[in-house]
């Protein structure tokens, strides 16, 4: 059974900086991109960032390139993302989500519970 | 960036009626060399995370009652619950991966 579990999630000002894992296990993590999704309150679904299974390529969502870092350990079966200057458009539910394929592009089949990220002084 | 668009935005339909939700992308999203309509449907439920229930347009993923179906083509698609069942209120997503940005339609709020 696939299970994602998104850790690292709280409140933070308004400009600072906070880093997000999720712990993967139940398949081969290193075949599989793997993406950010969030979720602001009440909103609708944002896709945020992919990683190949290599980790080799990132993709980014213009909202946040230049200010988040997505990364992976396939040591550890762990994908991260590294969210700075934070403002309050980046207060969401932060979703980890596995690719249906090894290259970024594929739909989303598997999906962590989520991790809320609030942005506030 | 391809830009999908669900109509309605919610819909209240009786216990044991139809209904059908509709997604339309800005520019084909099907691809002749596979003969593919890179269209992803998404259910979510309140507190939970999405869960995947048709892609390719029209494959429901194992698990998926057979109640639920998709159709479509091109830029125009749909999502169709034959016979609403109250375990199925939810929000619904479509989401188009032809290209990144992958984006996803705004949703729409099934009740009964």
């Amino acid at each position: 059974e696939v299970q994602l579990v998104e850790s690292g999630g709280g409140l933070v000002q308004p400009g600072g900086s906070l880093g997000l894992s999720c712990a993967a296990s139940g398949f081969a993590f290193s075949t599989y991109a793997m993406n950010w999704v969030r979720q602001a309150p009440g909103k609708g679904l944002e896709w945020v960032s992919s990683i190949s299974g290599s980790g080799d390529n990132t993709y980014y969502a213009d909202s946040v390139r230049g200010q988040f870092t997505i990364s992976r350990d396939n040591s550890r079966n762990t994908v991260y993302l590294q969210m700075k200057g934070l403002s309050a458009e980046d207060t969401a539910v932060y979703y980890c989500a596995k690719d249906s394929g090894q290259n970024s592009g594929n739909y989303f089949d598997n999906w962590g519970q989520g991790i809320l990220v609030t942005v506030s002084s | 960036d391809i830009v999908m668009t669900q109509s309605p935005d919610s819909l209240a339909v009786s216990l044991g009626e139809r209904a059908t939700i509709n997604c339309k992308s800005s520019q084909s999203i099907f691809y002749s060399s596979n003969n593919k309509n890179y269209l992803a449907w998404y259910q979510q439920k309140p507190g939970q995370p999405p869960k995947l229930l048709i892609v390719w347009s029209s494959t429901r993923e194992s698990g998926v009652p057979d109640r639920f179906s998709g159709s479509g083509s091109g830029t125009d698609f749909a999502l169709t619950i034959s016979s609403l069942q109250a375990e199925d209120v939810a929000i619904y997503y479509c989401q188009q991966y032809y290209e990144t940005p992958r984006t996803f339609g705004q949703g729409t709020r099934l009740e009964i």
